[in-house]
């Protein structure tokens, strides 16, 4: 069975700092991964997925992870946080062919002026 | 291009009563699939639709039920509602096995 864990369930940082959210996954395949922000009240917006090939994937904002295979980990970071930043985000991995997602809990992101 | 979009938005029920949640998918798009959100979890998969048929199915009692229709459209059903079913509901489409986009959901209070 697939498994994400996300360490931390709160991260604050400030504006203009580096932003480092953890995600490491199980699954018994090679998995598809994903990053994804919510806002308040809101549905989930992908920012970033990982299926083959390059291992640093660039995202939408300004965001981007690294697929490390070795470390099981697909840690999504941004080099210079914004307010606007501040959001619940959820790592997701699921099996390659299929598209039943697996989530982790979640990292609040909060961004202090 | 609409994107994916639900209703209702928010919806109170009591113990015991059904609901029946709607989802529109993306242009496009042929599958749907549906998460339950409950208050500070990430999203668990409850099924997915493909073809008007469930081609997918999570952890979730029988009184989880959902349709697709041949406009792709779809709606989640939960009968005999418990407390524990409050949550957020999404729904995401896809065409087939690629990429999942979400819907805002249908916030549901069970009281």
């Amino acid at each position: 069975a697939q498994s994400v864990t996300q360490l931390g369930s709160h991260v604050s940082v400030s504006e203009g700092a580096l932003v480092l959210l953890r995600c490491n996954y199980s699954s018994s395949v090679p998995p598809y991964l994903f990053w994804y922000v919510q806002y308040p009240n809101q549905g989930l917006q992908l920012l970033l997925k990982y299926t083959t090939g390059a291992t640093l994937v660039k995202g939408i904002n300004g965001f981007e992870a690294e697929f490390k295979k070795s470390e099981t980990s697909f840690h999504l970071t941004k080099p210079s946080a914004h307010m606007s930043d501040a959001a619940e985000y959820l790592c997701a991995v699921s099996e390659r062919g299929f598209q039943k997602l697996v989530f982790g809990t979640g990292t609040r992101l909060l961004v202090s002026p | 291009d609409a994107g994916v979009t639900q209703s209702p938005t928010h919806l109170i029920k009591t113990r015991g009563q059904q609901v029946t949640l709607r989802c529109s998918p993306k242009s496009g798009h042929d599958t749907v699939s549906w998460y339950q959100q409950a208050l500070g979890q990430g999203p668990q998969f409850i099924f997915q639709y493909y073809e008007e048929e469930e081609r997918q199915r999570g952890n979730f009692p029988d009184r989880f039920s959902g349709h697709q229709f041949p406009n792709y459209s779809s709606e989640l059903n939960v009968n005999a509602l418990l407390l524990g079913d409050s949550a957020l509901y999404l729904c995401a489409s896809s065409r087939e096995t690629d990429t999942q986009y979400f819907g805002p959901g249908t916030r549901l209070t069970v009281l």
